[in-house]
């Protein structure tokens, strides 16, 4: 049982390419999340999803773009890669029965030249 | 929006020692999460604890919804227990992290 895993794990783009980064659970999880984590910010969330065809924004959605087609897949783009968006990416997922934990994946580490 | 804070900011222990890493917040809360990021950057779940009290192993945390704070206690430290100590808060589902503890475990 893989749980959630993302790809690549590492990234190098140029600035204004197109990258899309994956996510994938096995879990069913309803809910999904991807979060950004840079020094001095904690984890901040990017983008959220309630199933599948239902998104919304979080905190910091500008220049990030979602979608979820399937239920256990969850790509996040960024449609021109700016250097500001040099960051670790991580997705989460979480059943919210119960309560809201949520589990994450190992994380994305993209660079932006 | 709810704010999160932690402290301390950083923390040296030395092997055997015990320590409280403390998470404060701002509104009431439906969700709290303790997380260890290990050097290698991975998030583990460490506690799912909104209310009450909650024991693994040689970890425990305390959540005290109606003063809006939650403990977590490290005893008899390890150099494993090195890295990031994050609290995470939710009213429902969108989570807030704190700034986290950084622990160094001495040997």
């Amino acid at each position: 049982d893989a749980g959630i895993t993302q790809s690549p794990r590492y990234k190098i783009t140029e600035t204004g390419r197109q990258v899309t980064l994956m996510c994938h659970q096995t879990w069913s999880h309803s809910y999904m999340f991807w979060y950004r984590q840079d020094l001095g910010h904690g984890l901040r969330l990017i983008y959220y999803s309630a199933a599948a065809d239902i998104t919304d924004k979080g905190e910091v959605p500008d220049g990030y773009v979602v979608s979820r087609s399937k239920t256990e897949n969850f790509p996040l783009t960024l449609e021109s890669a700016t250097r500001s968006q040099t960051s670790v990416y991580f997705c989460a997922s979480s059943t919210l029965a119960g309560g809201n934990e949520q589990y994450f994946g190992p994380g994305t580490r993209l660079t932006v030249t | 929006g709810i704010q999160v804070e932690q402290s301390p900011p950083d923390l040296i222990l030395q092997e055997g020692a015990n320590s409280t890493l403390r998470c404060n917040f701002s509104d009431s809360v439906n969700n709290l999460q303790w997380f260890h990021q290990n050097p290698w950057g991975q998030l583990i779940n460490l506690f799912y604890i909104p209310s009450g009290t909650k024991q693994n192993g040689r970890l425990s945390a305390t959540t005290v919804a109606t003063e809006r704070y939650s403990l977590l206690y490290i005893s008899s430290s390890q150099t494993t227990d090195s890295g990031v100590y994050f609290c995470a808060v939710a009213g429902t589902y969108k989570y807030i992290f704190g700034t986290g503890t950084r622990l160094k475990v001495l040997a």
